[in-house]
């Protein structure tokens, strides 16, 4: 079974602090992703990997960074914590080429005070 | 802008008969679409992928069709249980990349089950 996890469930950060969301998939899988959902915004793409050292924006990559130094994990960067960015976040993973089912993990729920 | 429509928030069905849920889509000709599922507190769980050139997909109780005319998907769930009570959200893979397809979510529809 593909396993996706990410580090917290739960992370209370304060405004202006610095913050790294952390996923880490298991089945050598090419591709990472990050969302953001918000109730009645709905599964947001913020910004995925393709490869180690690769990233591509998605729909709304305002307010952070990510990092993929080693292929099984994908990091997400809040570089100054706002509490607009108070939301679920979730990471998924999936294999090369695109037509392909993601995995995705269990979600961090993070509130910014 | 690309634009991806469920047609309801909630969706209230009696034990044994059939939901239809529908997705509709705007200014965009996607590849394929998927349809997931997602329980509380959970990430959403992959269930079905249907290309531009497949008009029907089926797996055990579930059923989508896609009508590229029309921007449109509906996923039906035969003979519903009140296990099947959960929301579902289709998608749609609109930023490509390096050959990752990034997926834009609709906001899905929350589906009732009534015993």
């Amino acid at each position: 079974d593909v396993k996706v996890t990410q580090s917290s469930r739960y992370l209370v950060k304060r405004t202006g602090e610095k913050v790294f969301l952390e996923c880490v998939q298991d089945m050598d899988h090419e591709n990472m992703f990050w969302y953001r959902q918000d109730p009645g915004l709905g599964l947001r793409l913020i910004y995925f990997s393709y490869d180690v050292k690769m990233k591509e924006k998605g729909d709304i990559p305002e307010g952070y960074s990510v990092s993929r130094e080693k292929k099984e994990r994908f990091s997400l960067i809040l570089e100054s914590a706002s509490t607009n960015q108070t939301s679920m976040y979730l990471c998924a993973s999936n294999i090369a080429q695109g037509v392909d089912e993601q995995f995705f993990g269990p979600g961090t729920r993070l509130t910014v005070l | 802008s690309q634009k991806i429509e469920q047609n309801s928030e909630a969706l209230n069905i009696q034990e044994g008969k059939t939901a239809t849920l529908t997705c509709n889509y705007t200014n965009y000709s996607p590849a394929y679409l998927q349809w997931y599922r997602q329980d509380p507190g959970r990430g959403p769980v992959f269930l079905l992928l249907i290309r531009e050139n497949e008009k029907e997909k089926r797996k055990e109780r579930l059923k989508v069709t896609f009508d590229t005319t029309l921007k449109q998907s509906l996923f039906h769930i035969t003979a519903s249980q009140p296990a099947d009570s959960a929301t579902y959200l289709c998608a749609l893979n609109m930023y490509s990349g390096g050959g990752a397809d990034g997926l834009t979510f609709g906001k899905g529809t929350h589906l009732i089950i009534q015993p």
